[in-house]
């Protein structure tokens, strides 16, 4: 256990629908990874986050948009959605970036299916 | 720009070695990593090598590091049925975000 959680495990949503994907980091980290997994793209980074503030941003869509919060929690927004959209997404959250070493420790992810 | 490959199947004997390479693109990066990732699962941190160092041991786990060539290689000795899961390379540049390979889909067969 990373003891970053996510929820829900598993979400099914029709086309051009919204959907709400939450992350909890590990106790203490303040730094919020967002990744998407599918077939066809592999592991894509899509936006970091640092004690509530944007840090990065990656190949996210316009469609999509993330948050976090003052407790540190995370949460994606992904809207009009479509049939790509469909991937497992993972959140991961490491202590301290700015340091060369940088542990991300990763939750067991949501799996979208836009039907 | 960063573009991590592997090749993404392999199959190996239980109790043989299994080695599993990765070719990075970016030259300044400083930290590579090796994430397993188990059916259902997240990803797992195995190991990681710093970019000056040539080669990591880690009980089962060797990581050999060529900066010349930017090649690595995570070799698995005394392969279990446990083993089997996707493997995944990993460079950073930043430190914010991880680049990933593809993965590689290691099959452990009695």
């Amino acid at each position: 256990d990373s003891g970053v959680t996510q929820t829900p495990k598993h979400l099914i949503t029709a086309t051009g629908q919204r959907v709400t994907l939450r992350c909890s980091p590990r106790s203490g980290d303040l730094s919020v990874y967002w990744y998407q997994q599918s077939l066809d793209q592999g592991l894509q980074f899509l936006i970091q986050y640092y004690n509530g503030e944007e840090r990065a941003k990656g190949n996210i869509l316009e469609r999509f948009s993330a948050q976090q919060f003052p407790d540190l929690h995370s949460e994606l927004n992904l809207s009009s959605l479509e049939l790509g959209d469909s991937a497992l997404y993972f959140c991961a959250s490491s202590a301290t970036p700015g340091v060369s070493y940088n542990e991300q420790f990763f939750g067991p992810g949501t799996r979208l299916t836009v039907l | 720009g960063e573009d991590v490959e592997q090749s993404l199947f392999l199959s190996v004997r239980e109790g043989d070695s299994s080695v599993i390479n990765c070719t990075y693109t970016d030259s300044s990066s400083t930290y590579l990593y090796w994430y397993k990732q188990e059916p259902g699962a997240g990803l797992q941190l195995l190991t990681y090598i710093f970019s000056n160092m040539d080669m990591k041991q880690d009980q089962r786990l060797t990581v050999l590091l060529n900066k010349k060539d930017k090649h690595l290689s995570l070799r698995i000795a005394d392969t279990q049925t446990g083993d089997s899961a996707i493997y995944f390379c990993a460079e950073s540049v930043n430190d914010y975000k991880l680049s990933f390979g593809a993965g590689t889909t290691v099959t452990v067969r009695a």
